[in-house]
This record gives structure tokens, C-alpha cells and sequence, in this order.
């Protein structure tokens, strides 16, 4: 069974400049998760795709966006970057309630 | 609104020495309360999820227990491998997120 991956591992982006984060969801998982970690806090929800539907948003701004593919996969966009942006992007599939996480992509905005 | 607060922040032991982490949590009709390990830069690793108060749950040295108010995480003999941060996550009926707390940070000495 593979678990949950996401791409890339670390990302240096420019103040202003626009980001795609992938995550593939674990085998037999229809729903996936973004939230943003930053530095010694615990992750915040940024939106819920289930079944390519967007299912559920967390107070993040509409520069914010995502989308879900046939196969369960997922990207997260984030435009207009800003510094408060940087931080640990993670991606989480489920088929219930209990969420497994992929290894999470670094941001880094300069 | 659903909140988790976890205590301490913060915790040291030596080899051996059992302990256990709080988590307190309010929420509107609890779906599933959650324990993650998280590695340094890593995503969270998802431990225990528990569901009505009274229920435990064990793996290896740790064990999970619930009552309506809040969650321990009992470390029993713990290694300097335990040595992480634990989070705490809620999903309650209003949503689809996980409403994690900020995390305790275990740091067990040999």
C-alpha cells in the first residue's frame, strides 16, 4: 500500500511569485486535505477536496486554491505570495475521519 | 467555536521516567479526537484515534485514554526514541477539518 506523497520536498519562491504543491492520496482515498504548518505550531486547515468537490474551507484567503483529479490526486496554488506564506504545506487523504499525512512540503518565501 | 489546548508545550524526561501529555478540547459534537507524532520537518505520523469517553487505546509505550472534556497521552518507560511532537486533533459535526493544538515537544535523555 503506498502512503500519501507530495512534491516538491522544498520550494524558494519570490514575494509576489505564484506556487503549485502536488499530493497523491493513499490507495482507496477519495478525500484530501491541505493545511499549513508554520514554525512551532500546529497545522491550520486550508480546504477539503472530496471527489473533486470542494468540501470545506478554512479562513485562508482566495489566493488560496486547489483541485482535485479523477485519480484522488491534488494541488494546492497559492498566488501573489507573501512572506507569511512560508511554512510547512501538508497533505493529508482520508476515506473517514482519520487522516494520514503525506511528508509535507517547505515553503520558503524571500 | 471548536478549540484544542495541550500541556506543556513542552517536556523533558529521562529514560524511563512515565509521564503524560493533556489535551483539552471543546467541540460541538466530537466525531473522533486524534493523537499524531511529528518528527522535526516531517508530517505527522497518526498514532490513536478515539471516539466516546472511556475508551483507551495502547501501542507499545504509549497509551491514549478519553473523557469528555479531554485526552492523555500516558508515556510509559519511555526511550530516546519517543522523543517528538505529539499533537492533538478534533473533528467535530461542524466541519471537515482537524482542529489541532499547538503540540507538546517530548524530549527523553538516556
Amino acid at each position: 500500500e503506498t502512503g500519501v506523497t507530495q512534491s516538491p520536498t522544498h520550494l524558494i519562491k519570490t514575494r509576489g511569485q505564484q506556487v503549485t504543491l502536488r499530493c497523491s492520496s493513499q490507495s482507496g482515498h477519495n478525500t484530501v486535505s491541505w493545511y499549513q504548518q508554520a514554525l512551532g505550531q500546529g497545522p491550520q486547515f486550508i480546504f477539503q477536496y472530496y471527489r473533486e468537490e470542494e468540501n470545506g474551507r478554512g479562513n485562508f484567503p482566495p489566493r488560496f486554491s486547489g483541485l482535485q483529479f479523477p485519480n484522488y490526486s491534488s494541488e494546492l496554488n497559492v498566488n501573489a505570495l507573501e512572506l507569511d506564506d512560508s511554512a510547512l504545506y501538508l497533505c493529508a487523504s482520508s476515506s473517514d475521519y482519520e487522516q494520514y499525512f503525506g511528508p509535507g512540503t517547505r515553503l520558503t518565501v524571500t | 467555536e471548536d478549540q484544542v489546548t495541550q500541556s506543556p508545550e513542552a517536556l523533558r524526561l529521562q529514560e524511563g521516567e512515565s509521564s503524560s501529555l493533556n489535551c483539552s478540547y471543546t467541540v460541538s459534537g466530537l466525531r473522533g479526537l486524534f493523537w499524531y507524532r511529528q518528527d522535526p520537518g516531517k508530517g505527522p505520523e497518526f498514532l490513536f484515534t478515539l471516539y466516546s469517553a472511556g475508551e483507551e487505546k495502547e501501542k507499545e509505550r504509549l497509551k491514549a485514554t478519553l473523557t469528555k472534556k479531554e485526552s492523555f497521552l500516558h508515556i510509559t518507560a519511555p526511550k530516546p526514541e519517543d522523543s517528538a511532537t505529539y499533537l492533538c486533533a478534533v473533528h467535530g459535526q461542524a466541519g471537515t477539518a482537524l482542529i489541532f493544538g499547538k503540540g507538546t515537544t517530548l524530549s527523553v535523555s538516556s
